[in-house]
């Protein structure tokens, strides 16, 4: 089975600042998915940013960008110039090759601060 | 844009109680996920579907049922609620092809009393 870790619950941030939120994965597969997710306080979860497994460049969507290392299974979050409705909890999501099944980390809080 | 609407925000009901919640999509997506979310332990997969009429179970089924018999609708059952069922439900969709991201409604936070 697939297992995801965020080791962080929380984390905080200067606005303005980049802070980035750390993930691994444990998986056996070669070709998978990987995508961070991020829950407001009104609770909707919308994608951030996504890479797929087989693509060794890393993904970046305007002020987020990934830092893929699958040898080591690691997927970690940056985010730059940090806005103050970057606060969220943010969930780092590990896709199987088949895309219906889906492993969630649990989550770290991200509070940016004035 | 997907739209995945849960039919309820907030829900109170009582123990024993047969709760149904329901999750609507409007994009023809194949899967449907039912997921409930615990600080601390992230969202956990109780249900999928990924065609009508078929389920699969997710890592913790006990205690719920689904039903998809519509492709646009997917519901969970409680079907005799209990106080441990308190908790946020949510609801997602995406499509079968295998780079797909999954789509999520609102949530609904369900409290069993």
């Amino acid at each position: 089975a697939q297992t995801v870790t965020q080791s962080q619950p929380e984390m905080s941030v200067q606005e303005a600042e980049t802070v980035t939120l750390s993930c691994t994965y444990d998986t056996s597969e070669n070709n998978y998915y990987l995508f961070w997710y991020k829950q407001p306080p009104s609770r909707q979860m919308i994608l951030v940013i996504r890479q797929e497994a087989y693509k060794q460049q890393n993904a970046t969507e305007n002020r987020f960008s990934v830092n893929f290392q699958k040898a080591a299974k690691s997927f970690s979050l940056k985010i730059s110039d940090s806005q103050l409705g970057d606060t969220a909890m943010y969930f780092c999501a590990f896709m199987t090759p088949t895309g219906n099944q889906f492993y969630f980390g649990t989550g770290t809080s991200l509070t940016v601060i004035p | 844009d997907v739209k995945v609407t849960q039919s309820s925000r907030y829900l109170v009901k009582r123990t024993g109680e047969k709760v149904f919640l329901e999750c609507v999509q409007d994009m023809d997506h194949e899967n449907m996920f039912w997921y409930r979310q615990d600080p601390g332990l992230g969202l956990r997969l109780i249900y999928f579907s990924y065609d009508v009429k078929m389920k699969e179970k997710g890592d913790i089924p006990e205690g719920y049922s689904v039903s998809r018999e519509k492709k646009e609708r997917f519901s969970l059952i409680l079907e005799s609620a209990s106080t441990n069922q308190t908790s946020m439900y949510l609801c997602a969709s995406s499509l079968i092809s295998s780079n797909q991201p999954q789509h999520f409604g609102d949530g609904t936070r369900l409290s069993i009393l």
